[in-house]
């Protein structure tokens, strides 16, 4: 299996900040890239799909970018309802499809 | 706007059989999409189970293939997921998930954009 591997674990940042998340794979996976993000009690909800496309609806502050093996999402000004865990997901070499084990952010 | 719903039994005993259903609304199980189950519990995070198309072809994680079926049932606009065998360790919340994608020749890329509100399922005796 494909494994995902996401930095920071955890992380704290205030509002307005930009914060960045990492996501490597552990073979080459093109653009086959997913971004969720989930709230405590919630499912995930799918912000980026292609590693770099905007899922409707989804605030542009969120922006999707890489290839190959390593994957950031960077979220510009951040705002209080962005906390959550956030997962990547690789659909390329499949099956499994695979996650991160996620990165949780927290706001200050 | 699709919308899914998990049901099913809450609590499975060891070695039994663990049966979840998917109601979908808002959306055809015929539609060209994917359909998938996934499993999230603290020391697995997020799994996926596998997937079915209406045409009856299915993925299954190769981790669950030997105890895993899943089903579509296109009178009721449902698919189901049943799990054989289960341990302690199959003790999760259950999700299922729309499965869309763009395809080539060769390749789909698949993203997974509609999720249930998850069924949490313990295996104990």
């Amino acid at each position: 299996d494909i494994q995902m591997t996401q930095s920071p674990s955890s992380l704290s940042a205030s509002v307005g900040d930009r914060v960045t998340l990492t996501c490597r794979s552990s073979q080459y996976i093109n653009n086959y890239l997913n971004w969720y993000q989930q709230k405590q009690g919630k499912p995930p909800k799918l912000l980026i799909y292609a590693a770099s496309t905007l899922q409707s609806g989804v605030p542009s502050r969120f922006n999707g970018s890489g290839s190959g093996t390593d994957f950031t999402l960077t979220i510009n000004s951040l705002q209080p309802d962005d906390f959550g865990t956030y997962y990547c997901q690789q659909t390329y070499i499949t099956p499994p499809y695979t996650f991160g084990q996620g990165t949780t952010l927290d706001i200050k | 706007q699709v919308q899914l719903q998990e049901s099913g039994p809450g609590l499975v005993r060891p070695s039994g059989t663990l049966s979840l259903t998917c109601a979908i609304s808002g959306d055809s199980i015929t539609s060209d999409t994917w359909w998938s189950w996934v499993r999230q519990s603290p020391g697995k995070g997020l799994e996926w189970i596998g997937e079915i198309y209406h045409t009856g072809n299915t993925d299954y994680n190769p981790s669950l293939k030997s105890r895993v079926s899943i089903s579509v049932d296109k009178s009721k606009n449902q698919f189901s997921l049943i799990l054989r065998s289960v341990t302690t360790a199959d003790t999760a919340l259950y999700y299922c998930v729309r499965t869309p994608g763009f395809c080539s020749s060769t390749k789909c890329l698949i993203y997974f954009d509609s999720w249930g509100q998850g069924m949490h399922v313990s295996v104990s005796s």
